[in-house]
């Protein structure tokens, strides 16, 4: 099993730009999120869904769209890139609900905003 | 105040040394999550824990629900076990969790 799959590793946007962070897990695992994690700072939670179709903003979900049209794929979308989003991305799923079973991260993509 | 207080922040040890790492929350919750990054690389879960303790080859963690605190020790540390050591809690009811920012663990040979 490849687990939990993040596109790209690295990315350059310009002010402005959009572009979509990639997620995808082969696990069947119900449960899906999408945290940043900024220096100094835990992670926090941008969007998460339950299953396929289900999707909830979490902290910090101002400038980002989700969808989940499969439970495979929770892809992350950046409408209007802005400096503040600079940051580090991770993916995470989970079989079921959060407290009873663990996580499994992607391997992070960082992207730079100029 | 953060839900999930972490310390130390940074953490310096010898080889051989004994390791504690200490994870406070403010909130009710259902588990919690002790997970290690690595540099440069990814997150992976070393432990979920509701109560009691658990022990995974040279790691323990333990969970006093009363006190609102958990502990995450590293038994005869090595520098492989360098990495930032992260405390996460799912809050009773909710589906979110709360990270702590971490304790970052330097194990010199």
């Amino acid at each position: 099993n490849a687990g939990v799959t993040q596109t790209p590793k690295f990315q350059v946007l310009k002010t402005g730009q959009s572009m979509t962070l990639q997620c995808a897990q082969d696990m069947n695992h119900e449960y899906m999120s999408w945290y940043r994690q900024d220096p100094g700072m835990g992670l926090r939670l941008i969007h998460y869904s339950v299953g396929a179709g289900i999707t909830d903003q979490g902290e910090v979900p101002n400038g980002y769209n989700v969808s989940r049209s499969t439970t495979e794929d929770f892809p992350l979308r950046l409408l209007s890139a802005a400096p503040s989003q600079t940051s580090v991305y991770f993916c995470a799923s989970s079989q079921g609900t959060v407290d009873n079973s663990p996580l499994h991260f992607g391997n992070g993509t960082r992207l730079t905003v100029t | 105040k953060n839900e999930v207080e972490q310390s130390p922040q940074n953490l310096t040890a010898q080889e051989g040394e004994f390791i504690t790492i200490n994870c406070s929350y403010s909130v009710g919750i259902s588990a919690l999550h002790w997970l290690q990054q690595h540099p440069g690389g990814g997150i992976v879960s070393l432990f979920m824990l509701s109560s009691g303790k658990k022990k995974h080859g040279r790691l323990i963690a333990t969970i006093n629900i009363q006190e609102k605190h958990s502990s995450l020790h590293i038994t005869a540390s090595h520098p492989r076990d360098s990495a930032v050591y992260i405390c996460a809690v799912r809050t009773r009811g909710y589906q979110k969790v709360t990270f702590g920012t971490g304790t970052k663990l330097q194990v010199i040979p």
